[in-house]
């Protein structure tokens, strides 16, 4: 069973800055069925990336997303204010499984 | 616009069931794959079951093996998770979600709905 561990579990940064979330399998996974979803409070998960590295139509391109084997790293570049929420990780499995990672907060510093 | 609409959410008392269902709007259902996440309050998120295009296959987490059937009626667009058994760690949010593909191959979730909660508490 894979597990996908996140980090940091909250980080506090402003607007403006360079934002890097990391998300850590327990053995390597294939990159092609890595993903990231934001969550918003009260708001249902938005998929963001998919591919490790590829950017859902429409979302910034702030946003971007790399990594191979067992680790991967989201990266927002230049945060806005609407970038504050919470940032998971998932992978696909063949049984098949969907893991997520525990999530990152990202809050306002 | 592709919208998915849960409803049937509630409270029940451990050890009953409740039916919930997804009505889906804005995209050709019958093509993708359909799955159910759930969402315990302010936990993360957990795969729960999915069911191929055309109904033929299903699969589903270990926690809700043999007490969750996912089911879907593509001639009225909708979706629908029968659980039974219900226990307290039931408690979540449940979100139905479009997988990209019609068989599941592609591995995400690219559309979600709105959520419907679900408590189990006497």
């Amino acid at each position: 069973e894979i597990v996908l561990t996140q980090s940091p579990g909250t980080l506090s940064l402003s607007p403006g800055e360079r934002a890097t979330l990391s998300c850590r399998a327990s053995q390597s996974v294939s990159r092609s069925y890595l993903a990231w979803y934001q969550q918003k409070p009260g708001q249902a998960p938005r998929l963001l990336i998919y591919g490790a590295s590829t950017r859902v139509t429409g979302i910034p391109d702030r946003f971007s997303g790399s990594g191979s084997g067992t680790d991967f790293t989201l990266t927002i570049s230049r945060l806005e204010p609407e970038d504050f929420a919470v940032y998971y990780c998932q992978q696909y499995g063949s049984s098949p499984v969907y893991p997520f990672g525990q999530g990152t907060k990202l809050e306002i510093k | 616009q592709v919208q998915l609409v849960e409803s049937g959410g509630g409270v029940v008392q451990p050890g009953g069931s409740l039916r919930l269902s997804c009505a889906a709007s804005g995209f050709t259902f019958s093509n993708f794959a359909m799955h159910w996440v759930r969402q315990a309050p302010g936990k993360g998120l957990e795969w729960v079951a999915l069911i191929w295009y055309d109904g033929s296959t299903e699969f589903y987490a270990d926690s809700v093996k043999g007490r969750f059937f996912i089911s879907r009626d593509n001639s009225k667009n909708t979706l629908h998770l029968q659980m039974n058994s219900l226990t307290a760690e039931d408690t979540a949010v449940y979100y139905c979600a479009r997988d990209p593909s019609s068989k599941a191959t592609a591995g995400r979730f690219d559309y979600w709905g709105q959520g419907n909660l679900v408590t189990v508490s006497s």
